[in-house]
């Protein structure tokens, strides 16, 4: 897997869009990029992938520079149940099977 | 769909007692992932079986832990003897070729 960096935590204002970078500058060209959620005291939840495109789903938006070295996710209007760990992944195996979780990124998403 | 089912939910065992995780997947999904999450090693992938074989074994920390998958919807991850360190919450996840990972709610197993 390429190696990904994220900020260990941000905050966020509830409402406002929450911008969650992460750095995967080592990416091969057929390594999707994932985003994860993990809720205090629950298993991790899906959000959304992408490969090159910008993506988007009824939870968030995928953006991918074109060099593909780094990417954002983004929460359009964040909720305090948004508040959550945020990881971004990029399995080697384009199944997804191998999810290989680093720190992520603490949001708290703040009243 | 009740999404992936893991039992029990808490466990709290003695030094040297065996235990045994239990771990239902979504049906239809047809391949099957064990983790293990702690606060010094974060969440890492154990084993994970398709179509009931395993497939990659290589983050089974050592002998005391074995998985099996006799069939479909059924998976089992089994420690023994367990001790402390072996204490963190454990998750299982299931998904088919096309879609993404869903996981269950987890275990949190401590050993004394």
């Amino acid at each position: 897997d390429a190696k990904t960096t994220q900020p260990t935590s941000m905050d966020c204002a509830e409402g406002r869009a929450a911008n969650l970078p992460c750095n995967h500058s080592t990416i091969s060209g057929n390594e999707y990029v994932y985003w994860y959620r993990q809720i205090h005291s629950q298993g991790p939840q899906y959000i959304i992938h992408g490969l090159k495109n910008n993506e988007t789903n009824e939870m968030a938006s995928l953006i991918i520079t074109e060099d593909r070295k780094s990417s954002t996710l983004i929460l359009p209007h964040a909720t305090l149940r948004d508040t959550a760990v945020y990881y971004c992944i990029t399995p080697k195996e384009t199944s997804g099977s191998r999810l290989t979780f680093g720190e992520g990124t603490q949001l708290t998403v703040n009243p | 769909d009740a999404g992936v089912i893991q039992s029990p939910r808490h466990e709290v065992t003695e030094m040297g007692q065996e235990v045994t995780l239990r771990c239902k997947p979504i049906s239809g999904h047809n391949s099957l992932f064990w983790y293990r999450q702690t606060m010094m090693r974060g969440l890492e992938l154990l084993i994970y079986f398709n179509n009931n074989v395993p497939i990659d074994d290589s983050g089974m920390p050592e002998d005391r832990f074995s998985a099996k998958m006799p069939n479909a919807s059924f998976s089992t991850l089994k420690i023994q003897p367990s001790e402390p360190r072996d204490s963190a919450v454990y998750f299982c996840a299931s998904k088919t070729v096309q879609e993404t990972q869903y996981f269950g709610p987890g275990t949190r197993l401590l050993v004394l």
